[in-house]
């Protein structure tokens, strides 16, 4: 199984919604991320998680609430969002192989969210 | 800090012609990747090509190539034989070593015209 799969592939959320985004692979990866694309735009970094603990927050907004309750599985708990926060929310898995200088990164197709 | 610039927002080119995408960067650091993803229309991100700033071998893969230059920071990507599937939003993009995060360009809107 090479596949990130993530869930759902659209949302659409109100401002005082809480929703959760789920991101899943059964590579035996030890490294999850997610990224934020907005249109015609490239990804970009939101969290990265090593080996199930927050390795990487880019100063991102206190709506987004990462959780990596496995080595398998990555979600993000949104709360409050804004219409501006309406994007592709891509994640993507690693291996982290420590002693390796380069561990490809493997993306999911991404979910839709659209905030009204 | 690192910066990745691509200079074509869009291009197109007809079925079975050769395209190069340009990307130049600028780093500091000796030690690097260089990246092109493909993002197709509603698909999902793949990586394409990639190239170890070490080696002074241009990397390939079948049909897609990349000419590195690094006293020059450049690292563009050399379609051959383009098909309708390559239609595609191509990011070039640097990561350092020893590090996860990857540095993207603004990408390159390449169609494929039949």
């Amino acid at each position: 199984d090479t596949e990130v799969t993530q869930t759902p592939k659209h949302l659409v959320m109100g401002m005082t919604n809480k929703k959760s985004l789920k991101c899943e692979q059964h590579m035996g990866h030890r490294a999850m991320y997610w990224y934020k694309q907005k249109a015609k735009k490239p990804p970009e970094l939101m969290f990265v998680y090593s080996y199930e603990k927050l390795s990487i927050n880019e100063s991102v907004p206190s709506r987004f609430s990462p959780e990596c309750p496995n080595s398998s599985l990555l979600n993000l708990h949104l709360h409050a969002l804004q219409p501006e926060d309406s994007a592709l929310y891509l994640c993507a898995s690693s291996q982290d192989l420590k002693g390796s200088s380069y561990n490809e990164q493997f993306f999911g197709p991404g979910t839709r969210l659209t905030v009204l | 800090a690192q910066t990745v610039t691509q200079s074509q927002p869009e291009m197109s080119v007809q079925e079975a012609e050769t395209v190069t995408l340009s990307c130049t960067y600028d780093t500091s650091e000796n030690n690097y990747y260089l990246f092109w993803y493909k993002q197709p229309p509603s698909r999902q991100m793949i990586l394409v090509i990639r190239q170890e700033a070490y080696k002074q071998q241009n990397a390939t893969e079948n049909r897609f190539s990349v000419n590195f230059q690094k006293a020059a920071k450049s690292f563009s990507l050399k379609i051959s034989d383009s098909q309708l599937g390559d239609t595609a939003m191509y990011f070039c993009a640097f990561m350092k070593h020893w590090d996860d995060k990857i540095i993207f360009g603004k990408g390159t809107r390449l169609h494929i015209l039949p």
